[in-house]
């Protein structure tokens, strides 16, 4: 079956860096994508990974490993604003999108 | 989590007829839903906003009176292409918000692939 596991929950303190870990399992597999959602908003696209290795982009950064069915999204240099749930989701080989149950991300002062 | 019901999943339609698109909050109600499109290999577009009962706000560059959004009732949205033309063909995915949920985050539904021929 197609699955996507990621932590339920995850504090962290504001300046510091936090990783949120993704895995997956699909059928087929044609990228993998993080979503920032503030509660009672849109989600908003944050990254997309196809191809093994690290993109950056200002304080995000996203991570793939293909042979482990293996992502992860880190962020430097938290700030408040950075609390929201975090989704990652894997598009498979028929462009649909498997998606997450989301990250709850905490920034304490 | 909650759970959000697409349908249909698959749709193959002609050129100049309409297609409508269902989504569904199945064990929550939903002031709120999302719909968004997607071409392959790219980020989700939000097309549009639609609220229980009032009209639906469309982002830019979106043309409301091709994609029309019906949200009746607490627990269905519809959008419907209107005279579908092949560059239509996109993923449509919807997202409902719970308006009991005390985050009231937005869940997703599965996405609706649409081919015009």
């Amino acid at each position: 079956g197609q699955n996507i596991d990621q932590p339920t929950e995850m504090t962290a303190t504001e300046g510091a860096i936090v990783q949120i870990n993704c895995t997956y399992q699909t059928s087929g597999f044609n990228g993998l994508f993080w979503y920032q959602q503030h509660a009672g908003e849109a989600p908003t696209f944050l990254s997309y990974n196809v191809l093994d290795g690290l993109e950056e982009k200002g304080r995000f950064s996203s991570f793939l490993s293909r042979s482990k069915g293996y992502s992860y999204l880190l962020l430097k240099e938290l700030q408040m604003k950075d609390s929201a749930s975090y989704l990652c989701a894997a598009m498979d080989s028929n462009y649909q999108l498997i998606w997450g149950a989301g990250t709850k991300l905490i920034i304490k002062p | 989590g909650a759970v959000v019901s697409q349908h249909p999943s698959r749709v193959i339609c002609k050129s100049g007829t309409s297609v409508k698109i269902e989504c569904r909050s199945l064990d929550f109600q939903a002031t709120t839903m999302f719909w968004y499109r997607q071409f392959p290999k790219q980020s989700l577009m939000l097309m549009a906003t639609s609220n229980e009962g009032s009209k639906a706000t469309y982002e830019q560059g979106v043309e409301k009176d091709k994609f029309l959004i019906n949200h009746a009732s607490l627990t269905l949205s519809t959008l419907t292409v209107t005279s579908a033309h092949p560059e239509d063909s996109s993923f449509y995915i919807c997202s409902a918000r719970d308006v009991k949920g005390r985050d009231t985050e937005a869940f997703f539904g599965q996405g609706t692939r649409l081919t015009v021929v």
